[in-house]
């Protein structure tokens, strides 16, 4: 089975200051992709950065970065220059091919991340 | 813009009542999700279409039905919701399945058992 662990329910960080979400996950995949998406306040969830596992190059989006270390099975998202506006909830989520045509999105728990003024 | 819409936001329904909630796409995506999500918790998934291919997750609960009578609407519909149901439910649409394509999503709406 394929979980994602997320090992922090909530943090807190200062506007403009930099914050890293840990994720791990466990897989006997070779093949599979890892996201990172946020879900703001009765808002509706977006993604925010997409690693495809085969790329050793860690993927970069404006402020977000993540920092993928297959080996290790870890995937940690870091913010830069944070903002009022990414106050959110963070989901790490994975994606596999389950069989046939189906790929699964799984998701970890989820860290609520808090932008301090 | 294109975008998942879903209706309402909010729903409220009575102990064994039927609820059908819905989502329409403007993607012209292959592939729409519903998923469960209760408080604090990550979303779940339930089943998904693929065009017109049903695939329901193993434990799906037999209450929870769904429909894509084309390719930009899909129904969910619950038929004798308990209180365990209340929870937001979210739709998703990508593109294809595979290749990491991203799941894009609807605001959810959030059920609510009287």
């Amino acid at each position: 089975a394929q979980t994602v662990t997320q090992s922090q329910p909530e943090m807190s960080v200062q506007e403009a200051e930099t914050v890293t979400l840990s994720c791990t996950y466990d897989t006997s995949e070779n093949n599979y992709y890892l996201f990172w998406y946020k879900q703001p306040p009765s808002r509706q969830m977006i993604l925010v950065i997409r690693q495809e596992a085969y790329k050793q190059q860690n993927a970069t989006e404006n402020r977000f970065s993540v920092n993928f270390q297959k080996a290790a099975k870890s995937f940690s998202l870091k913010i830069s220059d944070s903002q009022l506006g990414d106050t959110a909830m963070y989901f790490c989520a994975f994606m596999y091919h389950s069989g046939g045509s189906n790929y699964k999105l799984t998701f970890g728990k989820g860290t609520l991340l808090t932008v301090n003024p | 813009d294109a975008m998942v819409i879903q209706n309402p936001r909010y729903q409220v329904t009575q102990f064994g009542k039927p609820v059908t909630l819905s989502c329409s796409q403007t993607l012209n995506h292959n592939v729409m999700y519903w998923y469960q999500q209760k408080s604090s918790q990550a979303p779940k998934l339930l089943f998904h279409y693929y065009d017109k291919d049903f695939n329901n997750e193993a434990d799906t609960p037999d209450n929870f039905q769904s429909r894509r009578p084309n390719t930009s609407f899909c129904f969910l519909d619950i038929r004798s919701p308990g209180l365990g149901d209340a929870a937001m439910y979210l739709c998703a649409t990508s593109r294809e399945a595979g290749s990491g394509q991203p799941q894009h999503f609807g605001d959810g709406t959030r059920l609510s058992i009287l």
